[in-house]
């Protein structure tokens, strides 16, 4: 079965940096997945698709604070010099063949 | 500019019937696999229905299936979900959302989303 684990919340401090991670189910660590932010009364936005090998795609108009990694079965969002904008849930997301889409439980990302 | 907008959100009793639509503009839209997303008041993410750019494959979230039917029209720029023997638990915010596709490389992550269409069913 094809299940993404993440984290239900993080905090870090304004101008630090935050690591969020994605964990990918058994035997699933070449998955690709897609990293998305949602801002408190906003719908999802596209942040970047990201490999098993940590290359990774961004979104158009994505800062370069947003970078992304992998290491085996995990996927990480980095996320530096914090903004108040960056409050919100992250939700990490896959995709496989009959179940087309599936998505993790959500980070929610508090700014101190 | 690539854009997604949802519409035909609305109240509706348990048991009741609704359609969703979904007017995409700024890039051709066969092209794409399109899918529908919802998230429930105070909830996750959760994946409702996928279509491929050509309306050939479907795939349903167990949630759904037998109920609701996903389909397309690429002439008129519209992805299209109808809900159907709805169910108090189906209330959500709707989001339509394009799967990717650069250069001949597609894959199924959602990187365009539209706004959302709220639909509530109460009796």
């Amino acid at each position: 079965q094809l299940v993404l684990t993440q984290s239900p919340s993080a905090s870090a401090s304004l101008g630090a940096s935050v690591k969020l991670t994605c964990t990918l189910s058994s035997g699933r660590s070449s998955y690709g997945i897609a990293w998305h932010q949602q801002q408190p009364e906003k719908g999802p936005r596209y942040l970047m698709s990201l490999n098993s090998d940590g290359s990774h795609s961004k979104g158009d108009g994505i800062p370069d604070r947003f970078s992304g990694s992998s290491s085996g079965a995990e996927r990480h969002l980095t996320i530096s010099n914090l903004q108040a904008e960056d409050e919100g849930d992250y939700y990490c997301q896959t995709w496989g063949t009959g179940i087309r889409v599936v998505f993790g439980g959500g980070t929610k990302l508090t700014v101190l | 500019e690539v854009q997604l907008v949802e519409s035909g959100g609305g109240l509706v009793k348990p048991g009741g019937s609704l359609t969703l639509s979904c007017a995409a503009s700024g890039f051709i839209l066969s092209s794409y696999t399109m899918n529908w997303v919802r998230q429930a008041p105070g909830r996750g993410l959760e994946w409702v229905s996928s279509i491929s750019g050509g309306g050939t494959y479907i795939y349903d979230a167990d949630s759904v299936r037998g109920r609701f039917t996903i389909s397309r029209d690429n002439a008129e720029k519209s992805v299209y979900l109808e809900m159907n023997s709805l169910r108090v638990e189906d209330s959500a915010v709707y989001y339509c959302a394009r799967s990717y596709c650069s250069g001949g490389n597609c894959y199924d992550a959602l990187s365009v989303w539209g706004q959302g269409t709220l639909v509530t069913v109460s009796s």
